[in-house]
């Protein structure tokens, strides 16, 4: 199976902060690399698909980047809403798809 | 608005068994691949099982292979996961959800429902 690894796994940010997630595939996964957010207590949220396509109604302060084995998760100006944990999934390798550890962005 | 809500979780004996269910309304479920993805208590998510859409094909992570079913039944907007020969490691939230319509978030997963917690413990 393809390994996801997400660094940092924890984050502590202010209101108004770029955030950026790194998220690495321990092989090339082209560009199948989803993003979500999950809140405590909640199920998960997709925000990106396909490294860097923004679903329906996600802000645009989130943005995607990265192919192959690299990839990033962006937010342009943090907001009170956004602190959560970020997970990335890959679904190059199917049917065994992926997820990384998760990165918890905090206030700080 | 699209629901995905389960049912069937509970605490449950090292080798025991349990049936969860995911009842689907507001949008038309037999056109959706749908999936079974846990999260054990503050951890990260894991993949289980994936269903399509006529349920004619079926995928199982292999940590539960051999040991969970996955089926569904379109005329009853349901999923379900039948799980047996159950380990402490099993225990976990168990959600359900629907993959992404668009081809290019394909085995993403674009609806979630709430979970259910599954709890294996003697």
């Amino acid at each position: 199976d393809i390994q996801m690894t997400q660094s940092p796994s924890t984050l502590s940010a202010s209101v108004g902060d770029r955030v950026t997630i790194t998220c690495r595939a321990s092989q090339s996964i082209s560009s199948w690399l989803a993003w979500y957010q999950q809140k405590p207590g909640k199920a998960p949220k997709l925000l990106i698909y396909k490294a860097s396509s923004l679903e329906s109604g996600v802000p645009s302060r989130f943005s995607g980047s990265g192919s192959g084995t690299e990839f990033t998760l962006t937010i342009s100006s943090l907001q009170p809403d956004d602190f959560a944990t970020y997970y990335c999934q890959q679904y190059n390798s199917y049917p065994a798809l992926t997820f990384g550890g998760g990165t918890k962005v905090e206030i700080k | 608005q699209v629901q995905l809500v389960e049912s069937g979780g509970g605490l449950v004996k090292p080798g025991g068994s349990l049936r969860l269910s995911c009842a689907a309304s507001g949008f038309t479920f037999s056109d959706y691949y749908m999936s079974w993805i846990r999260q054990a208590p503050g951890k990260g998510l894991e993949w289980v099982s994936y269903i399509s859409s006529s349920g004619s094909t079926i995928y199982y992570a292999d940590s539960v292979k051999g040991r969970f079913t996955i089926s569904r039944d379109n005329a009853k907007n349901s999923l379900y996961l039948q799980m047996n020969s159950l380990r402490a490691e099993d225990t976990a939230v168990y959600y359900c959800a629907r993959a992404h319509p668009i081809i290019a978030a394909a085995r993403t997963f674009d609806y979630w429902g709430q979970g259910t917690l599954v709890t294996v413990s003697s």
